[in-house]
C-alpha cells in the first residue's frame, strides 16, 4: 500500500506549458517536503511545508498543503528545459517514527525545448 | 543550507567484497541519518535509520547482516555492504536529519558488483 500517491509519475511537456503534480494520502502529515533530482545525484530540497492551507512560492513554483495536511501539489509556469528532472514529495507523519519521511513515487519531468 | 556529503561517488567492486561507504554531515550535526536505496527513475526506498550511538533500525526486508550500519558519531554513519553481489548494484543515498527535522540528502553511491 502506497501512503502517499504522487501523480503523474511521468510527464513530458513543452517549454512554456504549465503543469501540477500532486500528493495524496489518507494519512495527516506534520510536514511535507518536496525534492528535485537530477540523473547520478542526491534529492535537493526545494521547500518545506508545515501548516494546513499554506502556500509558498519559489519562482515560478508553486507549492500547497492541503487545509487537512493530507495532501499537496506542486505548480510549475511556462516551464523550461532546466526544470526536467525527478520531483519527489515526501511526508513525515504526525506521529513521526524517528524521523523517518514517506516518500510517493516521483514524478518524471521532461521539458522540451 | 545544509550539507551532507557521501564517499565514494561510485565504486566499482567484485561479487563476494564488502564496501563500505560514508556520510557525512559537514555543518550540523544528525543524531538520526537515513540510507536509502534507489532504482533508476524510481523513489527511494528507506533501507535503514541510523541513530548515532544505538543500534540502527531496519526496514523489513533488509537485511541486517549485509548492511551493516554504524553511526559512531554526530556527523558521520557509514553503510557496509558485506559480500556484495551483483544484485546489490545500485543507488545508495544517505540523509541527515537536522534539529528541526528537514532532511538533507548527499549526493549518492553508486554501486556496481562485477
Amino acid at each position: 500500500t502506497q501512503l502517499l500517491e504522487q501523480s503523474p509519475q511521468f510527464l513530458s511537456i513543452q517549454e512554456g506549458e504549465n503543469l501540477t503534480v500532486y500528493c495524496n494520502s489518507s494519512s495527516v502529515f506534520s510536514s511535507l517536503q518536496w525534492y528535485r533530482q537530477e540523473p547520478g545525484e542526491g534529492p535537493v530540497l526545494l521547500v518545506t511545508v508545515v501548516t494546513g492551507g499554506e502556500v509558498k512560492k519559489l519562482k515560478r513554483l508553486t507549492f500547497q498543503f492541503g487545509d487537512a495536511r493530507k495532501d499537496s501539489s506542486l505548480h510549475i509556469t511556462a516551464a523550461q528545459p532546466g526544470d526536467t528532472g525527478l520531483y519527489l514529495c515526501a511526508g513525515a507523519r504526525i506521529y513521526n517514527q524517528g524521523g523517518k519521511l514517506i516518500f510517493g513515487q516521483g514524478t518524471e519531468l521532461s521539458v522540451k525545448p | 543550507g545544509a550539507v551532507v556529503s557521501q564517499h565514494p561517488s561510485w565504486v566499482i567492486c567484485k561479487s563476494g567484497t564488502s564496501v563500505k561507504i560514508e556520510c557525512r554531515s559537514l555543518d550540523f550535526q544528525a543524531t538520526t541519518m537515513f540510507w536509502y536505496r534507489q532504482f533508476p527513475k524510481q523513489s527511494l526506498m528507506l533501507m535503514a535509520t541510523s541513530n548515532e550511538g544505538s543500534k540502527a533500525t531496519y526496514e523489513q526486508g533488509v537485511e541486517k547482516d549485509k548492511f551493516l550500519i554504524n553511526h559512531a558519531s554526530l556527523t558521520l554513519s557509514t553503510l557496509t555492504v558485506t559480500s556484495a553481489h551483483p544484485e546489490d548494484s545500485s543507488f545508495y543515498i544517505c540523509s541527515a536529519r537536522d534539529q528541526v527535522d528537514t532532511q538533507y540528502f548527499g549526493p549518492g553511491t553508486r554501486l556496481t558488483v562485477l
